[in-house]
């Protein structure tokens, strides 16, 4: 089983519309991470958050880490929008240490004019 | 705003074939990571690199894999050996500091072709 689950795997959406991308996790982390990855591939981090919701623009990240969730909005959503969402997670480890990034699989988001 | 660079961006090599892929951190970052992905597949951890030693690596980072920072700026990737498999884009990726939620800086990603 994967340790970072996202979903819906694709999206197609309208210009406008609002947009949520969903990921779940079964490991205790420390944080999490989303990121954006366009075609040609360059990663780009868009928030890191560890609890509640962050907000840049028009996107917002929310966390629960009871529920072991976080989804990913985009409100207005544009065309230039268009990219892999990833989701990924600083695994906590107990009795030890490590910084290396778990990730999802990715949602690939098409925005049509 | 200073970014992480890697070079080259597309490699194209013969299974068997030595390559080194080429990272320049962030100046002020002091760990240091390589990621890969295979065409259509998740990102996953290569290694991790502090103080001039490996921190963490993962079941792929065999012995056919090494990381050096050969002076102050860069860090590189050796394949000694290249196999069909090791096709894939590699991430460089950089933090301030190694604690478990540091954010990390990605570098563009370079792409190995073993053919």
């Amino acid at each position: 089983k994967n340790e970072v689950e996202q979903s819906p795997q694709n999206l197609t959406a309208q210009e406008g519309e609002f947009i949520t991308i969903n990921c779940s996790y079964s490991v205790g982390i420390s944080a999490l991470h989303w990121l954006q990855q366009h075609p040609g591939g360059g990663i780009v981090s868009l928030f890191m958050l560890s609890s509640g919701k962050k907000k840049h623009g028009r996107l917002i990240a929310t966390i629960n880490i009871q529920e072991k969730h976080s989804s990913l909005h985009i409100t207005a959503s544009h065309p230039r929008d268009s990219a892999v969402y990833i989701c990924a997670v600083s695994p906590q480890w107990y009795g030890g240490a490590t910084n290396k990034l778990i990730f999802g699989t990715g949602t690939l988001l098409a925005v049509q004019p | 705003e200073p970014e992480v660079t890697q070079t080259p961006s597309h490699q194209v090599t013969q299974m068997g074939q030595e390559v080194i892929l080429r990272c320049v951190p962030i100046s002020n970052h002091l760990y240091f990571y390589w990621y890969r992905q295979i065409l259509g597949q998740k990102v996953e951890f290569l290694v991790s690199f502090y103080n001039n030693e490996i921190s963490e690596k993962s079941e792929i980072f065999d012995d056919q894999f090494s990381v050096e920072r050969p002076d102050g700026s860069n860090f590189t990737l050796k394949i000694r050996s290249t196999k069909l498999e090791d096709s894939a884009m590699y991430f460089c990726a950089s933090s301030r500091g190694g604690e478990s939620g540091d954010e990390q800086y990605f570098g563009p990603g370079t792409r190995l072709t073993v053919t």
